[in-house]
């Protein structure tokens, strides 16, 4: 079985300043990681993958995630805040043995203010 | 390249009455996927299918069937809605093999009164 826990299900910041979204996950297998971003009433659009080859992963927009094995999380950061990067973000896993069926976080709700 | 898309992008259901949401990709993915998001909650898999001619149960499948129509084409039917069945409806594809992303529909935001 696999899991995702994110651990703050809401994140403010100021615009220009560091954004740190943390997740831990679960998995018997070697997983593979996803951040997805969902601004207000959209779909939901990939930042950034892991799928066991570096273990820092650039996305789009800025985003990075650290794949740290021994702590089991995939925690997402960008050095500076945009107005515009307030959305919710999922952190979502898939397992080897899951095929490709993704489990997704709870979600954590960015608000970025002036 | 329309990508995912879904209809409707809204409906108002009362308790017991039918209806389809219908998607369609043009990426020529293989597998495709149906899911509901409720606040808090993320996504949860209702079904999927790995391949045209198969569907498979995912984490919360009652109440719900699917039909993959052709490789483009994966409906998701309530054949009699319930209030709690009122949440938004994604549908998503990808190619098959396990270090490929989903791509995600608009979404279908369902009320069912």
């Amino acid at each position: 079985a696999q899991s995702v826990t994110q651990l703050d299900s809401h994140v403010s910041v100021s615009e220009g300043t560091p954004v740190l979204l943390r997740c831990n996950y679960s998995s018997s297998y070697s997983p593979s990681l996803f951040w997805y971003v969902q601004h207000p009433n959209k779909g939901l659009q990939l930042l950034l993958k892991y799928t066991s080859a570096a273990t820092l992963v650039k996305g789009i927009n800025g985003f990075e995630a650290e794949f740290k094995k021994s702590e089991t999380s995939f925690h997402l950061t960008k050095p500076s805040a945009h107005m515009s990067d307030a959305a919710e973000y999922f952190c979502v896993v898939r397992g080897q043995a899951a095929g490709n069926k993704l489990t997704f976080g709870g979600g954590t709700r960015v608000l970025v203010k002036p | 390249n329309a990508g995912v898309t879904q209809t409707p992008k809204f409906q108002v259901l009362k308790t017991g009455q039918s209806m389809t949401l219908q998607c369609a990709q043009d990426m020529n993915h293989n597998s495709m996927y149906w899911y509901r998001q409720d606040p808090g909650m993320g996504l949860r898999l209702i079904y999927y299918s790995a391949s045209e001619g198969t569907t498979d149960k995912g984490e919360v499948p009652n109440g719900y069937n699917v039909s993959r129509l052709n490789k483009r084409e994966f409906s998701l039917r309530l054949e009699s809605a319930a209030p709690s069945q009122t949440s938004v409806y994604f549908c998503a594809s990808s190619l098959a093999g396990v270090s490929y992303e989903q791509y995600f529909g608009p979404g279908t935001r369902l009320t069912v009164t």
